[in-house]
């Protein structure tokens, strides 16, 4: 199946600081990037929709000016998070779908990312 | 507004079945998906539910009654590896929102 890469796995900063997260669709161009932050035992929650060449959507509640999303190629979205405080300690998943949504019935998934702020 | 429920923690032993309930009322369905998560990684995809119906696939099978906001995940001859959160997760308009998962727990 459809492999999708994010990095990096885990991640540890300091308050203030911004990181990175990269999602990369490896053997197929995704036109359509989720990404979805998850809380301790707590269900996904979509943060916005990254789509190749335009802007992201947010959902509700999601501040865009910390989160910024870039998806310049059709292979490659990024989520930055800017001025990082522990509030944001969180993992972040991204996922990836080759058509317009997903409905292939499929929707591939990042390995997710683990980030602790101090 | 989404409202997905499942239950939070279901226990069964090994070998035997297990049926996990989601009911969801949603401002839109255009399918809905059962993933199962292992703690700290990332979902993995088990079914796809667009029609009423069972659809099986080996040891899981998930039924979709649409009228009823309704499905549910049957597990078969349960096994240690299946201890997971299982997400129910309905599509609307391209995007997923995800029930608040069910933690099954598989004993000896």
């Amino acid at each position: 199946g459809a492999v999708v890469s994010q990095h990096p796995s885990r991640v540890i900063c300091k308050s203030g600081t911004s990181v990175k997260i990269e999602c990369r669709s490896l053997d197929f161009q995704a036109t359509t990037m989720f990404w979805y932050r998850q809380f301790p035992k707590q269900s996904l929650m979509l943060m916005a929709t990254s789509n190749e060449g335009s802007k992201a959507t947010y959902e509700q509640g999601v501040e865009k000016d910390k989160f910024l999303i870039n998806h310049a190629s059709l292979t490659l979205s990024t989520l930055t998070v800017t001025s990082a405080h522990p509030e944001d300690s969180s993992f972040y998943i991204c996922s990836a779908s080759g058509l317009a949504g997903s409905n292939t019935g499929e929707l591939f998934f990042g390995e997710g990312s683990r980030l602790t702020v101090l | 507004g989404q409202n997905i429920d499942q239950p939070t923690e279901m226990t069964a032993t090994e070998g035997a079945i297990v049926q996990i309930n989601c009911t969801y009322q949603t401002s839109g369905f255009n399918g809905l998906f059962w993933y199962q998560q292992h703690a700290g990684e990332a979902p993995t995809f088990l079914s796809y539910n667009v029609l009423d119906g069972l659809e099986e696939k080996g040891r899981f099978s998930s039924f979709l009654s649409r009228s009823k906001g309704y499905s549910y995940l049957l597990l078969k001859e349960l096994q240690m590896k299946d201890s997971a959160s299982y997400l129910c997760a309905v599509e609307n308009d391209y995007k997923l929102s995800f029930g608040a998962g069910t933690t099954v727990t598989v004993r000896a």
